[in-house]
């Protein structure tokens, strides 16, 4: 069965620390995909990235940089020199190549950045 | 890029009564929607798809004739709330999925709308 797993609830941090999130997946498929997306507290989510399951290097943009680990099935998000816009619940999601239509969301881990 | 919208941004309607809301593709024809519903403080669940022209398809535990959906168009779908109740209330989001490249077979993303807040008293 697919599972996305973030167990980090919330996490505070305070401006111009790094910050890594944890996600974690099961699936028993192959080919598959993973994202994460920022949910501000306005509501809508934004698209973060996409990473294949073939593809295992690790992404960086900006601060953001990401760790796709499949020997752990994992895929960290790390947030370099934290900034209060960083505030926002993020969400690892996973498809399947069987059904790319399908996104399965973790439980979200809201963040506190502090002045 | 590819722009969702969704009407209206917030709702309250009384017990029983039903509500409307839109989802549109400003800039782009999406023939495929998708309808998720947020509990607060927790994760999008998918509800459903909606696609241009035919019956939606539901997700197990999501009661069809309670929330309807039509895709009239290849810009917009619209999720009805029948006979809504508290327990309804919720945050709707909605998203479409656009087609960002064709080698090794169609490859597709979901853009998000910036979600409905319903609540019903």
């Amino acid at each position: 069965a697919q599972k996305v797993t973030q167990a980090q609830t919330e996490i505070s941090v305070v401006e111009k620390e790094d910050v890594t999130l944890d996600c974690v997946y099961e699936t028993r498929d192959t080919t598959y995909y993973l994202f994460w997306y920022k949910q501000p507290p306005s509501g809508e989510l934004v698209f973060l990235i996409r990473r294949n399951s073939f593809d295992e290097q690790n992404e960086i943009s900006g601060r953001y940089s990401w760790n796709f680990q499949k020997s752990t099935s994992s895929f960290n998000f790390t947030i370099t020199a934290s900034q209060v816009v960083d505030s926002a619940v993020y969400f690892c999601a996973l498809s399947e190549a069987r059904n790319t239509d399908k996104l399965i969301f973790g439980t979200g881990t809201r963040l506190q950045v502090f002045p | 890029g590819a722009v969702v919208s969704q009407h209206p941004s917030r709702v309250i309607c009384k017990s029983g009564t039903s509500v409307k809301i839109e989802c549109r593709s400003l800039d782009f024809q999406a023939t495929t929607m998708f309808w998720y519903r947020q509990f607060p403080k927790q994760s999008l669940m998918l509800m459903a798809t909606s696609n241009e022209g035919s019956k939606a398809t539901y997700e197990q535990g999501v009661e069809k004739d309670k929330f309807l959906i039509n895709h009239a168009s290849l810009t917009l779908s619209t999720l009805t709330v029948t006979s809504a109740h508290p327990e309804d209330s919720s945050f709707y989001i909605c998203s479409a999925r656009v087609l960002v490249g064709l080698a090794g077979g169609p490859d597709y993303e979901q853009y998000f709308g910036p979600g409905t807040r319903l609540t019903v008293t």
